[in-house]
């Protein structure tokens, strides 16, 4: 039972254009959501994150939209740049968890073209 | 600056062996973790560990177990390295017990089991 999905594999889009990544999770019990980032050959690093009291978070050119009530998160990326071109993962958590344990969804390999 | 540490960026071992990865985290974080990615699968939970000598299983732990006896030291174990262990290991750890810490990761070890 995968709780965090990300149903699209990759993205391609072009330089200057808005890049939009998805992600659904099912357990209602999350109620903090983070994005990460990774370029291969090394560790995922944080990008941007959102609490479930909100449903908007913006951070530059990186905005997170959340929909509660579709169990549906988004990131925006506005304009994307070929530096931007990574896999993005999307992860999930809920309070009272043990050692605030994340679920990650499968990642989205997002290519930026020139 | 949060720094983890890996032992190895790339391990090749035979099928039988006993493998140790290693994983060294240096802002005294309480919190660790091990995950696998493997294409497809995005990151996968193996052990975690909130505390020195504590430990609870991921979400696959089967054929894997851990190590914690000093707090800035995490290390995964398999006993008995089998061919479809062959992944990307990634190491992270993270501040406290909340929901909304972000978990730092370090480089990762692509594990190849012959």
């Amino acid at each position: 039972d995968q709780q965090v999905k990300q149903n699209s594999p990759s993205l391609s889009v072009q330089e200057g254009r808005i890049s939009i990544l998805n992600c659904d999770y099912t357990n209602s019990m999350f109620d903090y959501f983070l994005w990460y980032k990774k370029y291969p050959a090394e560790g995922p690093t944080f990008l941007i994150s959102i609490s479930s009291i909100k449903d908007k978070n913006e951070d530059g050119r990186f905005t997170v939209f959340l929909n509660k009530s579709a169990k549906h998160l988004s990131l925006h990326i506005v304009p994307s740049q070929p530096g931007d071109s990574a896999v993005y993962f999307c992860a999930a958590s809920a309070t009272n968890t043990n050692a605030g344990k994340s679920t990650f969804g499968d990642g989205t390999t997002l290519t930026v073209k020139p | 600056d949060v720094k983890v540490t890996q032992s190895s960026r790339y391990l090749v071992k035979r099928t039988g062996e006993k493998v140790f990865l290693e994983c060294v985290q240096d802002m005294d974080h309480e919190n660790m973790f091990w995950y696998r990615q493997d294409p497809g699968l995005g990151l996968r939970l193996i052990y975690f560990s909130y505390d020195v000598k504590m430990k609870e299983k991921g979400d696959i732990p089967e054929g894997y177990s851990v190590s914690r006896e000093k707090k800035e030291r995490f290390s995964l174990i398999l006993e008995s390295a089998s061919t479809n262990q062959t992944s990307m290991y990634l190491c992270a750890s993270s501040f406290g017990t909340g929901s909304r810490d972000t978990q730092y990761f370090g480089p990762g070890t692509r594990l190849t089991v012959l």
